[in-house]
């Protein structure tokens, strides 16, 4: 089955420690997207990337950092620069750069600073 | 500024009953829309879409609504289900990427 995986379900960072989550897809997609989410909140836009070897900051970039070594994967590390980091993660890909296809989400990285 | 944005924040509805959820948008030039359902600690799932050469879009007991002259979005659901609460969103194109909606939470009581 094609789809967009996202690990851990669960990951707790202490503080000044940087932590990095995984999202992987096999849908053949070339632009993939993190979004934080808070309690109650909607979808805030951290990184996005078009193509491999490009990545765009999005809203709220701070204290995170990205890489598109591969089509298939975007992982996202969560610097100790970023001082709110608890926050739900989700990670979505879409066909192509444009927009006008919808995006297929992860089922979201989950993390909490201890 | 640019923005999607949702008039209600919390809509309680009984079993069966119909809802409908709303949404404005301001990019007149916007011409793709979805709605997604996040249920809670869930990743958003797509429900509907619609293009801005139509006002209208059905699914299986789901239809979405497009009015460009006020620049409103709404999602109907029909017979509505416990299954269907959750956190509902919308999202308008950006040219390289979506605006999501702050979301509607809808709450089903039997």
């Amino acid at each position: 089955d094609g789809g967009i995986t996202q690990s851990p379900k669960y990951l707790f960072r202490k503080e000044g420690q940087n932590v990095t989550l995984s999202c992987e897809q096999n849908l053949n997609h070339d632009a993939m997207y993190w979004y934080r989410q808070d309690p109650g909140q909607g979808l805030r836009l951290i990184y996005y990337s078009q193509i491999v070897n490009d990545f765009q900051k999005g809203d709220i970039a701070e204290g995170y950092s990205v890489s598109r070594e591969k089509k298939e994967s975007f992982p996202l590390t969560v610097t100790s620069a970023q001082k709110n980091p608890t926050a739900f993660y989700l990670c979505a890909s879409s066909i192509t750069g444009g927009s006008s296809y919808g995006y297929t989400f992860g089922s979201g990285t989950r993390l909490t600073v201890v | 500024g640019e923005s999607v944005g949702l008039h209600l924040p919390t809509l309680s509805v009984q079993e069966g009953d119909n809802s409908i959820i709303n949404c404005a948008y301001s990019n007149s030039a916007s011409d793709y829309f979805i709605w997604y359902k996040q249920e809670s600690g869930k990743g958003p799932q797509f429900i509907i879409d619609i293009r801005s050469n139509m006002d209208k879009r059905q699914g299986q007991r789901v239809t979405v609504l497009l009015n460009k002259t006020v620049k409103h979005l709404s999602l109907q659901i029909a017979a509505t289900q416990p299954g269907d609460s959750a956190v509902y969103f919308c999202a308008e194109d950006n040219t390289d990427k979506l605006i999501f909606g702050t979301g509607t939470r809808l709450q089903v009581f039997p």
